[in-house]
């Protein structure tokens, strides 16, 4: 069946811009995760959506960062006014909802390798 | 800081042996997990382990989990040049703490032909 899949695969943006990163999950999976990777680095946590609700944002790495989920399903993360600290591998993951045994295996998508000049 | 830090951070071995990463944690876990990602793309999950379970397999993987140490590691055995890649650890922490997994900076495997 399909994975999850991100879009775009690359962007490049000038430094100030907006810029929206779209995440397709896998279907029926009610958990979706943002996480950002600088280069050479383990997977930093941004934020988790349980359906269509994101319980806790204090991961976004500042007030520009923004993240929304319609309809169970597609997410979007966008970054206002973009810096350059902001350029990095930008993953999603779905899973099943988690329970209180604690969460599933994430389902990674391939990424959008963002660039700000 | 790093829940989850992979040591080493870089292996080189011969095809044919065997790998082996640790991976130390700090915090109390639901489950501890294991990724693979190849050309600093798309991660592949490996294998879960829970907190309650000392040692899995999967194929020629075998993970163990050590809560009284915060401990886990991964073995490859028979390694093949197709497992060259990053290998990550990452937490489920325990109590509602972040909903997302805690990763570690991973450990590169080279394997050489």
């Amino acid at each position: 069946g399909a994975g999850v899949s991100q879009s775009p695969s690359n962007k490049v943006t000038e430094k100030g811009k907006d810029v929206e990163l779209r995440c397709d999950p896998i279907s029926g999976h009610t958990a979706l995760y943002w996480y950002r990777q600088s280069l050479g680095q383990g997977l930093e946590f941004l934020i988790y959506f349980q359906g269509n609700s994101a319980p806790d944002k204090s991961g976004l790495p500042s007030d520009r960062f923004s993240a929304e989920r319609t309809g169970g399903s597609v997410s979007t993360l966008t970054i206002q006014r973009t810096q350059q600290e902001d350029s990095a591998v930008y993953l999603c993951a779905s899973s099943l909802l988690r329970d209180e045994a604690g969460g599933y295996e994430q389902y990674f998508g391939p990424g959008t390798r963002l660039t700000v000049t | 800081s790093q829940q989850g830090e992979e040591d080493p951070q870089a292996l080189s071995i011969q095809e044919g042996e065997n790998a082996t990463m640790n991976c130390s944690y700090k915090t109390s876990i639901n489950n501890l997990q294991w990724y693979r990602q190849n050309s600093g793309r798309g991660l592949v999950h490996l294998i879960l382990i829970r907190s309650n379970e000392r040692e899995k397999h999967s194929g020629r993987l075998r993970v163990t989990l050590d809560t009284s140490k915060k401990s886990s590691s991964l073995l490859i055995t028979a390694s093949r040049a197709a497992d060259t890649a990053s290998y990550f650890c990452a937490t489920d922490e325990e109590g509602g703490g972040a909903d997302g997994l805690t990763f570690g900076k991973g450990t590169h495997l080279i394997i050489q032909p």
